[in-house]
């Protein structure tokens, strides 16, 4: 069974459109994030939500949308699509914020061209 | 923002030799993470760290917290070609949102 699903594996798409990334745990997790990880492998936190709550919001574009409509779903949304924004899109989730081992997903790597 | 540097960068090695990898930062954390991701997927986690000198064991793999919890090392024995992959270590800064700082990240292979 997946612990840490996301949807879609791949997703390509032109500058400027909308696209939205789901993320789905089933590990009855009360803590998800998002991670962008670049070409070069650097992985960085983008958001985070603790029972449905925004608790991290790095230094992000508003065109970046995190919607969680329940502890089980963290949603992303991009408006505006950039070149910039191709990467390796993660989810994960824990117990508890941070301190607790985290599970990621499989990614979902999102090009722009 | 709390950067963790890495070293080497790559490195490719042949089965049976052993290796090491430093990561290293002027910033103290409360625990530090190491974890392994393949190709396609995401990383996973192979130990924490908490306490500073602390040592831990993974089969062949050994880890261990500086003294000032501000740097860590991987060791490998005796690499096997499963050992390829992604490391990345991970410090975390509890307050704030609890969030993990990842490093840059070394890349194994590890050929016959």
């Amino acid at each position: 069974d997946t612990a840490v699903s996301q949807t879609p594996k791949y997703l390509v798409t032109q500058m400027g459109n909308d696209k939205s990334i789901k993320c789905e745990q089933n590990l009855g997790h009360d803590t998800m994030y998002w991670y962008k990880q670049d070409s070069k492998k650097f992985l960085k936190i983008m958001f985070s939500y603790n029972n449905k709550e925004l608790i991290i919001n790095e230094t992000v574009p508003n065109r970046f949308s995190p919607k969680s409509p329940d502890k089980a779903h963290l949603n992303l949304h991009i408006n505006s699509l950039e070149l910039g924004d191709s990467a390796v899109y993660f989810c994960a989730s824990s117990q508890f914020p941070a301190t607790d081992t985290q599970y990621f997903g499989p990614g979902t790597r999102l090009t722009v061209l | 923002t709390q950067l963790l540097e890495q070293s080497p960068q790559f490195l490719s090695i042949q089965e049976g030799e052993n290796l090491t990898v430093y990561c290293n930062s002027s910033s103290v954390f409360s625990s530090l993470q190491w974890y392994r991701q393949e190709p396609g997927e995401g990383p996973v986690l192979l130990v924490t760290v908490v306490t500073g000198g602390e040592v831990k064991k993974l089969k062949r793999l050994t880890f261990q917290f500086g003294d000032a919890r501000k740097d860590s090392s991987l060791h490998i024995t005796a690499a096997q070609t499963g050992d390829t992959g992604l490391y990345l270590c991970a410090g975390l800064i509890t307050g704030g949102g609890n969030k993990l700082t990842f490093g840059t990240g070394t890349q194994l292979k590890v050929e016959l």
